[in-house]
């Protein structure tokens, strides 16, 4: 079955630094890989979308890398804030237009 | 700028009772979607829908569920009859394109507590 993998651990990172994030799928070829930040009792917002043919997407401080080979996405964020802290899903077209998201990964930039 | 609006904010309600949620997507979108969290787990999807009709459903999404756009702004999603296992946060989103090669625009979300 597909799955989608994130890390479940909270990342807490210094301000200034990089947070890096993975998502990692399993018996899934999508087209195309979202990113959503989620703040609690919110809706996700969309952040970024790379397609299969992308290697790499910015906007902003953010980084989106997606390699297909090692099914694997990595999101990064430079220069981190702490208003930054948030859950940030990772999501995947699946069959039909409808969005699988992975469990998500909260972040925590400390002053 | 255009949002995704939800109401109400947070419906408590008893076991086996009805309860419809409305959305107003954005206004030049074309399909949409509701999906649900259950507190501590992962954003799923339950359906999409187009041009009037369910375009995809999940196995969630089973007979005490509905999906209706009453008039040309409003969609709700309508439990029948609920159970204690409905209790999450419903997000409701549109896109303008059904594919995943645009984002979708999630709403502020309703939570349903079934007591």
């Amino acid at each position: 079955s597909q799955k989608i993998e994130q890390n479940s651990e909270a990342l807490n990172i210094q301000e200034g630094k990089t947070a890096t994030l993975t998502c990692n799928y399993t018996n899934y070829s999508p087209a195309y890989l979202q990113w959503y930040r989620q703040d609690p009792g919110r809706g996700p917002v969309f952040l970024l979308l790379i397609r299969e043919n992308e290697k790499e997407k910015r906007k902003e401080r953010l980084k989106v890398t997606f390699d297909t080979t090692l099914k694997q996405s990595l999101f990064h964020i430079t220069a981190s804030q702490p208003a930054d802290s948030a859950t940030y899903l990772c999501a995947l077209e699946a069959a039909g237009n409808k969005l699988t998201f992975g469990g998500g990964t909260r972040v925590l930039v400390k002053p | 700028e255009p949002e995704v609006t939800q109401t109400p904010s947070h419906q408590v309600t008893q076991m086996g009772q009805e309860v419809i949620l409305r959305c107003v997507p954005i206004s030049n979108h074309l399909y949409f979607y509701w999906y649900r969290q259950i507190l501590g787990q992962k954003v799923e999807f339950l359906v999409s829908f187009y041009n009037n009709e369910i375009s995809e459903k999940s196995e969630i999404f089973d007979d005490q569920f509905s999906v209706e756009r009453p008039d040309g702004s409003n969609f709700t999603l309508k439990i029948r009859s609920t159970k204690l296992e409905d209790s999450a946060m419903y997000f409701c989103a549109s896109n303008i394109r059904g594919s995943a090669d645009n984002e979708q625009f999630f709403g502020p979300g309703t939570r349903l507590t079934v007591l």
